[in-house]
């Protein structure tokens, strides 16, 4: 079965630092990748995708992620955090099963930013 | 605009109770989904239906059930058999097909509390 890892539960930076939150799948072809991200009591909000092509793929808020094949990765970015970007991010994949796409999602990464 | 509606946001349930979540959208999806969100372990998946008067269990269907009479709503049960029912709820929608993987969007949830 496929699987979803995001080996970081918290991640601490503080304000105007770079960011790097990590997601690692499990999955014998190149799924369909998605980051998401969940303020506090609300739904989710889809951040950025990978299909296929370009490997580096960017999104909105200034984010980007990099798909690595050779280590089943999908690795999410940004230069320069602002407060607002305190939140809750999840790494989704998107398996083909018969004719369905039903995704898993990772377990989620609480991301703190310190003034 | 076009979106996802989740009723009612906050929800308190008396044990051996069953309780009724709406989830309503006008994106002219055909396919949706009901996940179960606890802290520290991501989204997990109750049902989902890709199309009306069809829907299939998910990871943790025990104790919940749907319904799909209408292309725009697919509204989650939660029965008193569902022992640990306090959870944050999310629904979400998606452009289903063989083409898959357009992205979810989400509604705004609905936490379930037993009192």
């Amino acid at each position: 079965a496929q699987s979803v890892t995001q080996p970081d539960i918290h991640i601490t930076v503080s304000e105007g630092a770079s960011l790097e939150l990590r997601c690692n799948y499990s999955y014998g072809a190149t799924p369909y990748l998605f980051w998401y991200v969940q303020s506090p009591g609300q739904g989710l909000q889809l951040l950025l995708k990978y299909f296929s092509g370009d490997t580096l793929v960017q999104g909105i808020k200034g984010f980007e992620a990099e798909f690595k094949r050779s280590q089943s990765s999908f690795n999410l970015r940004k230069p320069s955090v602002h407060w607002s970007d305190a939140a809750e991010y999840f790494c989704a994949v998107l398996i083909p099963s018969g004719g369905s796409y039903i995704p898993t999602f990772g377990r989620g990464t609480s991301l703190i930013v310190h003034p | 605009d076009g979106g996802i509606t989740q009723s009612p946001k906050y929800l308190f349930r008396k044990e051996g109770q069953n309780v009724t979540l709406s989830c309503e959208q006008n994106l002219n999806h055909d396919a949706m989904y009901w996940y179960r969100q606890d802290p520290g372990q991501g989204l997990r998946l109750i049902y989902y239906s890709q199309i009306v008067n069809d829907f299939q269990k998910g990871d943790i269907a025990e104790g919940y059930s749907v319904s799909r009479e209408k292309k725009e709503s697919f509204p989650l049960t939660v029965t008193s058999a569902q022992k640990n029912p306090t959870a944050f709820y999310l629904c979400a929608s998606s452009i289903e097909g063989s083409t898959g993987g357009y992205g979810y969007t989400f509604g705004s949830g609905t936490r379930l509390t037993v009192v």
